[in-house]
């Protein structure tokens, strides 16, 4: 079993809706959780950085920790085609030397 | 600012050639760096990282080499280029848990 699950996808949807985007993750010793957005041929963009259970919104931009369930969440509001990409989740422990990613969700969102 | 430097962008090399490729860091000191790889459509592979000069650490059993010879800089080699070392080549660092990752280098191996 991975460490950290995510659905690759792709994912399409139509421009202005609510895009939910999940992880689940095995290892409760996580504290720190992040979401990256990649375009195309880019290096990951740091988008949400998280570190207690509860939601931390950002603009569009919404990203849920809870730790009980072991999942994390990112909620994108009025999507733009603007925010087609590959996002990817990624975890890790105070003092860690390494974050544990995704896959990562391909997501398209249609004019 | 941090700002993170990878070249070159994009490169095409022949199997069994050589490789070298560096990363350099702006604006922060004694940062942990890492090397990532990512094939086409998959997710991020953690090549190397390291925590110091001179410090490094494997992930992986490849025919890839890093080496850390300055506090921000990152090099990753090969002697001999495989097909399969063709992807997407990330170079990160990590400040209190956050990654910060550089544009990239798409290596092409033919």
């Amino acid at each position: 079993q991975k460490e950290v699950e995510q659905d690759p996808g792709p994912l399409s949807v139509p421009e202005g809706a609510i895009v939910s985007l999940n992880c689940t993750y095995s290892n409760s010793a996580f504290q720190y959780f992040m979401w990256y957005r990649q375009y195309s041929r880019k290096g990951p963009e740091l988008l949400m950085y998280t570190y207690s259970s509860g939601n931390k919104e950002d603009g569009r931009f919404t990203a849920q920790v809870d730790k009980s369930s072991k999942y994390i969440s990112l909620f994108i509001r009025d999507s733009q085609p603007s925010d087609s990409a590959t996002y990817l989740c990624a975890m890790t422990i105070q003092g860690a030397q390494k974050l544990v990613f995704g896959q990562g969700t391909r997501l398209t969102i249609n004019p | 600012s941090q700002t993170i430097h990878q070249w070159p962008a994009t490169l095409v090399q022949p199997v069994g050639s050589p490789l070298s490729l560096e990363c350099t860091v702006e604006g922060t000191s004694n940062p942990n760096l890492y090397w990532y790889r990512q094939a086409a459509g998959r997710g991020l592979q953690l090549l190397f990282y390291s925590v110091g000069i001179g410090q490094i650490s494997s992930e992986v059993p490849q025919n890839l080499s890093a080496s850390r010879p300055q506090d921000r800089q990152f090099i990753l080699s090969s002697k001999k280029l495989l097909l399969s070392d063709s992807g997407f080549y990330l170079c990160a660092w990590n400040i209190q848990g956050r990654g910060y990752f550089g544009p990239g280098t798409r290596l092409t191996v033919l």
